[in-house]
């Protein structure tokens, strides 16, 4: 079982926000980082500690960070967003690193 | 733009040992403060943590499979290698290497490989 808690299934109209989030202890102490990944690809960074967005992810993509839990918010999502999305962070001891069971997200 | 770039065996039968390689474009495999990963996703499921390196020798492990385990980092070679003994069916799985910029106490994975498929059968 995972430490980070996601919910399995999340879906949005196009053109709407759609929160999915995160919640774990480990989140008391450490930032989340958070990947996309579509079917058949690799992980792709999207967001990661406090308030960073790699370069060439669109502004959309925002996160945010409360308690323990961590949240990536896609305002005005698009077609192209429909994807796995996975919250990664380390546990609670700091000694090792956890993924998120992850959300699949879908566009409707 | 980093490429990473997984190669290994496609089969492998229950006993064997999975060696696994990585190869790297460029000079941050000998660089700090770069940390390398794998991760493995195994089929219709998520992604999981396999282990990290770093090119001076730090490693550290996914507990679920101390003991089965370990990683180099070869900087002349630029590839970076895992091994995993005692296979079995459930260590069936796509396998990624990944770079950790370790500039962040997060930890975090921002290169990917494109990954390669691992089946254990007999």
């Amino acid at each position: 079982s995972s430490e980070l808690t996601q919910d399995p299934v999340v879906s949005v109209a196009l053109g709407q926000t759609v929160t999915i989030t995160c919640q774990g202890d480990s989140l008391r102490s450490y930032y989340a980082s958070w990947y996309q990944q579509r079917p058949g690809q690799a992980p792709l960074l999207v967001f990661y500690d406090k308030n960073s967005r790699p370069s060439g992810i669109p502004d959309r993509f925002s996160g945010t960070h409360s308690g323990l839990t961590a949240a990536l918010t896609i305002t005005g999502a698009q077609a192209e967003d429909e994807a796995e999305y996975y919250c990664q962070s380390r546990d609670s001891g700091g000694n090792y690193l956890v993924f998120g069971g992850g959300t699949k997200l879908t566009v409707l | 733009h980093l490429q990473l770039q997984e190669s290994g065996p496609g089969l492998l039968k229950p006993s064997d040992t999975l060696s696994l390689s990585c190869s790297v474009s460029d000079d941050s495999i000998s660089t700090s403060p770069y940390y390398w990963a794998w991760v493995r996703q195994a089929p219709g499921k998520g992604l999981e943590w396999i282990g990290s390196s770093s090119y001076r020798g730090n490693s550290f492990y996914n507990p679920s499979l101390t003991g089965r385990v370990s990683m180099s980092v070869d900087s002349s070679r630029r590839r970076i290698s895992l091994r995993l003994i005692s296979v079995t069916a459930s260590d069936t799985a796509v396998y990624f290497c990944a770079r950790d910029p370790g500039n962040s106490s997060t930890w975090y994975f921002d290169s990917w490989g494109q990954g390669t498929l691992v089946t254990v059968s007999s």
